[in-house]
């Protein structure tokens, strides 16, 4: 059975700092792994999708990376800035069709 | 175009009714996730359709819980004589594909559901 685990749970970083979040899950046989921002009261939004046979996604001031065999992924944040503050979320893809997530790290950025 | 979209928004009910939830996906969107996300949890995986018939629905708790999706477009989950513990935020997720290899799921805002 896949778990998803995220660790921290919470972070609270002053502006402009760069900051990694940290994945992982235990089954290493995925399809793909997709990291999610979710604000107060919101839907999830997609930020990032790796699929298995990649090592790493950037988008804007984001990177995330995938090491499979490891079962590890981390979300980059670089210069963080006060909106950025939200829940992230990671999710990985695999046996069946669930998209199975992690409980998310919460974000806060002080200006 | 319009993402997906789910109503109500907000959905107070008194525990032992009846409550149906609907979820209008993107246009296109052959697979249809739906989720059930407590305070400080990531969502939990309840059941999938691709297309008209669910694939999964090996996360749904107990029989209290079903979902249709009769056309392959809109959803819609019933939950039968609802208890407290059933008060959660329901998401609705879709993607292009089933084993996305670059499908992303794209969720709805979600239904918050207060049973009382």
């Amino acid at each position: 059975k896949q778990e998803v685990t995220q660790i921290p749970a919470a972070l609270s970083v002053p502006e402009g700092e760069n900051l990694v979040l940290n994945c992982s899950f235990t089954d290493s046989a995925i399809y793909n792994l997709q990291w999610f921002r979710q604000d107060p009261g919101k839907g999830l939004t997609s930020l990032l999708l790796i699929q298995s046979s990649q090592r790493e996604q950037t988008s804007g001031r984001l990177n995330a990376s995938l090491d499979k065999s490891s079962g590890r992924s981390t979300l980059y944040i670089a210069a963080s800035q006060p909106g950025d503050s939200a829940t992230y979320l990671c999710a990985v893809q695999s046996g069946g069709f669930k998209t199975i997530f992690g409980a998310g790290t919460r974000l806060f950025v002080k200006a | 175009g319009a993402g997906v979209s789910q109503t109500p928004s907000n959905k107070v009910t008194e525990k032992g009714k009846y409550v149906e939830l609907r979820c209008d996906p993107i246009s296109g969107h052959t697979a249809l996730y739906w989720y059930r996300q407590s305070l400080g949890q990531g969502p939990e995986f309840l059941i999938y359709f691709q297309g008209t018939g669910a694939a999964d629905d090996s996360g749904l708790p107990n029989d209290r819980f079903f979902a249709v999706r009769p056309e392959g477009s809109v959803s819609t989950l019933k939950i039968q004589r609802t208890e407290r513990g059933d008060s959660a935020v329901y998401l609705c997720a879709s993607s292009l594909q089933t084993r996305g290899d670059n499908s992303p799921l794209h969720f709805g805002n979600g239904t918050r559901l207060t049973v009382t």
